[in-house]
This record gives C-alpha cells, sequence and structure tokens, in this order.
C-alpha cells in the first residue's frame, strides 16, 4: 500500500540556521507533490506545490526538491526564524485534488 | 477575499447518534473536500465535491457521506457515530476543474468529539 514517511521527531534548530525536512514514499509514482504548513488548531496552509518534471523549486525563504528516482523530497527552510515553528505537512497526488498527506514534522525554531 | 468557513467549530456527540458538518468556500471555489485527522492517522481525505458531483472518494465506511449544493457549499454527514470517530474535519477548497491539481484553502476545522 501507498506509504508516505516524514519524520515523527520533532526538529529543533537555532534561528538563522537552514532546516531541512523529509518526505519519502513508497509505492506511489504521484504526478506532484505539496507541502503545508499547519499551526495548532489551524488547517494546513499551502506553501510550495512541484511536479514530478521538476528538480527544485523555490519560493522567498523556502526549497523544495523532487527526487522521483529515490521518492524523496525535501524541503528546505533558510534563515529560519521562531515564526517558522510550526508542523510541516508533505502531500502527494497524480491529479485532481485528492491528497495523500504524511504525518508532518514539528519544527521549533529557537531563538 | 473571505476564507474558508466551518460551521460549528465544536461539536459532542455521544454513540449512535448522527452528525451533520457544514462548509462554506471561497467565493469562485467549485471544488470541496473533506478530510478528517486523528493524531493516530493523520490527515486522510474522505471525499472531494465538484459541481454537485462527488468526483473522489477515499477509503471510509458508508457512514461517512456528503453533498455540495448549488452555491458550492458542503455538508458532510456522519451517521451511527463511533468512538474512533473523533477527530478533527477539514475542509478545503480550491478552484477544481479539469488540469489540477489546484492549490486547497483548509478551513479552521470542527472538532468532534463522540462520548
Amino acid at each position: 500500500s501507498q506509504k508516505i514517511e516524514q519524520n515523527s521527531e520533532a526538529l529543533n534548530i537555532q534561528e538563522g540556521k537552514t532546516a531541512t525536512l523529509t518526505c519519502n514514499y513508497t509505492n506511489y509514482s504521484p504526478a506532484y507533490l505539496q507541502w503545508y504548513r499547519q499551526d495548532p488548531g489551524r488547517g494546513p496552509v499551502f506553501l510550495l506545490l512541484i511536479r514530478e518534471n521538476e528538480k527544485e523549486k523555490r519560493k522567498e525563504r523556502l526549497k523544495v526538491t523532487f527526487d522521483t528516482t529515490l521518492k524523496q523530497s525535501l524541503f528546505h527552510i533558510t534563515a529560519s526564524q521562531p515564526a517558522d515553528s510550526a508542523t510541516y505537512l508533505c502531500a502527494l497526488n497524480n491529479a485532481g485534488n485528492m491528497l495523500t498527506f504524511g504525518g508532518g514534522t514539528r519544527l521549533m525554531v529557537k531563538p | 477575499k473571505a476564507g474558508v468557513t466551518q460551521t460549528p467549530r465544536y461539536l459532542i456527540k455521544t454513540r449512535g447518534q448522527q452528525v451533520t458538518l457544514s462548509c462554506s468556500p471561497i467565493s469562485g471555489h467549485r471544488s470541496v473536500s473533506w478530510y478528517q485527522q486523528t493524531p493516530g492517522q493523520g490527515l486522510q481525505f474522505l471525499f472531494e465535491y465538484f459541481s454537485e458531483t462527488q468526483r473522489n472518494k477515499g477509503n471510509f465506511p458508508g457512514r461517512f457521506s456528503g453533498r455540495q449544493f448549488s452555491n458550492s457549499r458542503s455538508e458532510m454527514n456522519v451517521s451511527t457515530l463511533e468512538l474512533g470517530d473523533s477527530a478533527l474535519y477539514l475542509c478545503a477548497s480550491s478552484l477544481g476543474g479539469t488540469g489540477g491539481p489546484y492549490e486547497q484553502y483548509f478551513g479552521p476545522g470542527t472538532r468532534l468529539t463522540v462520548t
């Protein structure tokens, strides 16, 4: 069955450093991969979408890579700030709006 | 532009009862998806409606159903509630249509507790 793995342990980093989150998947060949941010008590917020034929995508301090051979996506936040502390979710889909989410990784940025 | 709204925000029900949750999408969005979020299973897709038709369905029992109205507002219903149905139910809207995927905008969710 399809499986999406994100590091379930919290990632603690110092303010100003680069945070790198990992999303691995098996038994799946997604055409698209998306990253969302979720704060406690709130719904997820869309951050970035990357297609299978794209290797990398950037938006301000965010960068996503998508390696379909390794079946892995890396999500980077450069110059991290305490306000970046949240849970980050990766989601895969092939078409339409049916998303399959990973379990999320909690990021804590310490001042 | 107003965001996705969900009502009610919190709900407590007893086993065996049924419940109806409501979602109003962003104006102009024609696709509404529903997700269940629990600590153990994470975010799981329930179903998607587009132009009043169910377009995709997740792996949930028939007790979970939904519908969409002509103004794109959507409701989901859970009948014969079980303790395991306690969760945060999230609604997401997007432009939908062909050629997706589209960025999805999530509402704040409805926290359902079944006792």
